[in-house]
């Protein structure tokens, strides 16, 4: 009940293609979804982060589309560049608890 | 640069030993998070603070420990080492405790048990 389901586990797109990483939860009470980037070496990197309250936010070219009632979310990148190579993690976490719960990880290569 | 230091970058011991990783959070930050990140794990939560009280454990052995101390700067300790343990230990920053607030990644540990 506290995972986060996330795939694929990597994803080779050219550049400008729209790779689309999906997430899926059960644990109803979850009700803040971020998405964190992660290059190699680094730490995470908060990308973008949704509330159930609205069905998609867009950032820049970065997109969290959420279906509350099939319990799912996913990370759209338009027109991607190679600088978008990249680890990116969902991750859930629910009013009062302080857990994140954080995806398994999509391994983004993004080809010139 | 997120403003989170962790020490040491690498390090490298054998079974058996104990280490001490150490985490400094973004200036104003209250809340400290671990992590363990293993290649087929993903991104483990280990444990939280909150300003010198433990808030949320998540998967951490008993042969791990953490504190806050009250400079806010956080220790992880491991001991008994196993292979397993061999991973890198992230430490994040956030403002306050809620769940809602953005955490702040430090670049890591490396930890190899050899």
């Amino acid at each position: 009940q506290q995972q986060v389901k996330q795939s694929p586990q990597s994803l080779i797109v050219q550049k400008g293609g729209i790779p689309i990483i999906n997430c899926a939860y059960e644990n109803t009470a979850f009700d803040y979804f971020p998405w964190y980037q992660q290059f190699p070496g680094k730490g995470p990197a908060l990308l973008i982060a949704i509330r159930p309250d609205v069905s998609e936010k867009k950032e820049g070219r970065f997109t969290i589309s959420f279906n509350k009632s099939a319990k799912q979310f996913s990370l759209h990148i338009m027109d991607s560049q190679p600088g978008d190579s990249a680890t990116y993690f969902c991750a859930a976490s629910s009013t009062g608890g302080f857990k994140t719960i954080f995806g398994a990880g999509t391994r983004l290569f993004v080809k010139a | 640069d997120s403003g989170v230091t962790q020490t040491p970058k690498h390090l490298i011991t054998a079974t058996g030993q104990r280490v001490t990783l150490r985490c400094s959070p973004r200036s104003g930050d209250l809340s400290v998070y671990w992590y363990q990140q293993s290649l087929d794990q993903g991104l483990q939560f280990l444990i939280q603070y909150y300003n010198g009280e433990e808030r949320a454990k998540g998967n951490i052995l008993e042969r791990f420990s953490a504190q806050q101390f009250p400079d806010l700067h956080s220790e992880l300790n491991l001991s008994s080492l196993e292979l397993g343990d061999s991973a890198l230990y992230f430490c994040a920053s956030s403002k306050t405790s809620g769940s809602y607030n953005e955490q702040f990644f430090g670049p890591g540990t490396r930890l190899t048990v050899l």
